[in-house]
């Protein structure tokens, strides 16, 4: 069965730097997602993305994130400048594209960010 | 804005018990709902969905969910539990007036003793 993947699946980062967490979504599939899931609190929802643009972001996908699908396959978050407040757990997931609109989002196993 | 509240937080219970997890959602119109498992080290997994049609929705490995529109409702049920079906589960709702996104609860953490 098809499966989306997150590499890596732990990443520790001094405060300041830079971190591309990298994703592939299952091959047909069109919109992607990032979520993030600090210890102790909800999943939350960063951005979408969908005909290599950003469709959706919510209030805490500010300048420091950004999304990229630099080829065919992957599908990459970038913080540009961790802070400690950074640390969760970030997961990926995808969906078809159906002109009912409505989609079943399939999830990767998520990449542990730890920032010192 | 719109929000998802599942009312246990952890739940322990016997093998062969039942199961009811609540989940609640705030007003925000049409919505898709869904409950997600997370076993122990593995990545969430969808359980079952409601889009439309049949308020009672059956999902795999014998879970079901009704979605009660009247209360803003979409509990998890399962008859008889076993020892496997240890594992964190969450409510998920897609109000369709915000996108796609989806909009999570919680959690509710369940252990089934053996």
């Amino acid at each position: 069965e098809p499966e989306v993947t997150q590499t890596p699946s732990h990443q520790v980062t001094q405060m300041g730097q830079e971190v591309i967490l990298r994703c592939v979504p299952i091959s047909n599939h069109l919109y992607f997602y990032w979520y993030r899931q600090i210890l102790g609190q909800k999943v939350e929802f960063l951005v979408s993305f969908y005909n290599n643009e950003i469709s959706e972001k919510s209030e805490i996908f500010d300048d420091q994130f950004s999304v990229e699908r630099p080829d065919g396959s992957n599908f990459t978050l970038k913080i540009r400048s961790t802070k400690l407040e950074d640390s969760a757990m970030y997961f990926c997931a995808s969906s078809e594209a159906t002109s009912g609109g409505a989609h079943e989002q399939f999830f990767g196993p998520g990449t542990r960010l730890t920032v010192l | 804005a719109q929000s998802v509240s599942q009312h246990n937080h952890h739940v322990i219970l016997s093998e062969a018990a039942s199961l009811e997890l609540g989940c609640n959602y705030s007003y925000g119109g049409t919505v898709n709902l869904f409950w997600y498992v997370q076993y122990p080290g593995q990545h969430l997994q969808l359980l079952l969905k409601y889009f439309s049609g049949d308020p009672l929705v059956k999902g795999i490995k014998g879970f079901e969910a009704e979605f009660i529109k009247s209360k803003f409702s979409f509990n998890l049920r399962k008859p008889s539990v076993q020892w496997s079906d240890t594992a964190e589960y969450f409510c998920a709702v897609m109000f369709k007036a915000a996108g796609n996104k989806l909009t999570f609860g919680g959690g509710t953490r369940v252990l089934v003793k053996p």
